[in-house]
């Protein structure tokens, strides 16, 4: 089985500062992994994956991640965050052989203030 | 118009009323599923379908029934609602060929039981 562990509920941050969101992941098998961002009144959209292959991985949006295989850990960065960031950002995990369930982690609130 | 629909998007209902929320999707997937989000919880999987003659119970399946009505249609019932039952349902769907593992989410169902 798998699961997820995001480390900050929440993340203030001023605009154009720089963010990272923490996610470690537990898994007895090799997993696929990925970021989803939900904004208000809105469904969660994916913002990146990592399937395989380069361990650093670009999104949408000026978005990255870094897969630490050592470390189970798969954080979310952005060099300069804007106003528009402000969401909910929800780390997930799949076995990549017979993964039928996506097992998403309590999510980090990022609040970007002027 | 969204690939991914959802109705209804907010709905206020009693203790002991039947409520159903239904999930409608144009892209083609044949694999549908049903989450609760809950603040500091994440997302649960409720049920998931991979077509409409194959249901399977998700981690938090209790309260809960679905119907496959046809490969586009995934329907969530509650067959008595409770207050514990108040919050934010998605429907998922999620591609087979050339599958990624990404969901492509609606969005949402608030519902709240008094």
């Amino acid at each position: 089985a798998q699961s997820v562990t995001q480390l900050d509920s929440q993340v203030p941050v001023f605009e154009e500062a720089p963010v990272e969101l923490r996610c470690n992941y537990s898994s007895s098998v090799s997993v696929y992994l990925f970021w989803y961002v939900q904004y208000p009144n809105q469904g969660l959209q994916l913002l990146l994956k990592y399937l395989s292959g380069s361990t650093l991985v670009k999104g949408i949006n000026g978005f990255e991640a870094e897969f630490n295989k050592s470390q189970t850990s798969f954080h979310l960065r952005k060099p300069s965050v804007h106003i528009s960031d402000t969401a909910e950002y929800f780390c997930a995990v799949r076995a990549n052989t017979g993964g039928f369930k996506t097992i998403f982690g309590a999510g980090t609130r990022l609040f970007v203030k002027a | 118009d969204a690939d991914v629909t959802q109705t209804p998007r907010n709905r206020i209902t009693k203790t002991g009323k039947r409520i159903m929320l239904e999930c409608s999707q144009t892209k083609g997937h044949d694999r549908m599923y049903w989450y609760r989000q809950d603040p500091g919880l994440g997302l649960r999987l409720i049920y998931y379908s991979f077509d409409v003659k194959d249901i399977n119970k998700g981690e938090i399946s209790d309260g809960y029934s679905v119907s496959r009505q046809a490969q586009a249609k995934f329907s969530l019932s509650l067959e008595s609602a409770i207050p514990n039952q108040t919050a934010l349902y998605f429907c998922a769907t999620r591609r087979t060929r050339g599958d990624t593992g990404e969901l492509f989410f609606g969005e949402g169902s608030r519902l709240t039981v008094l």
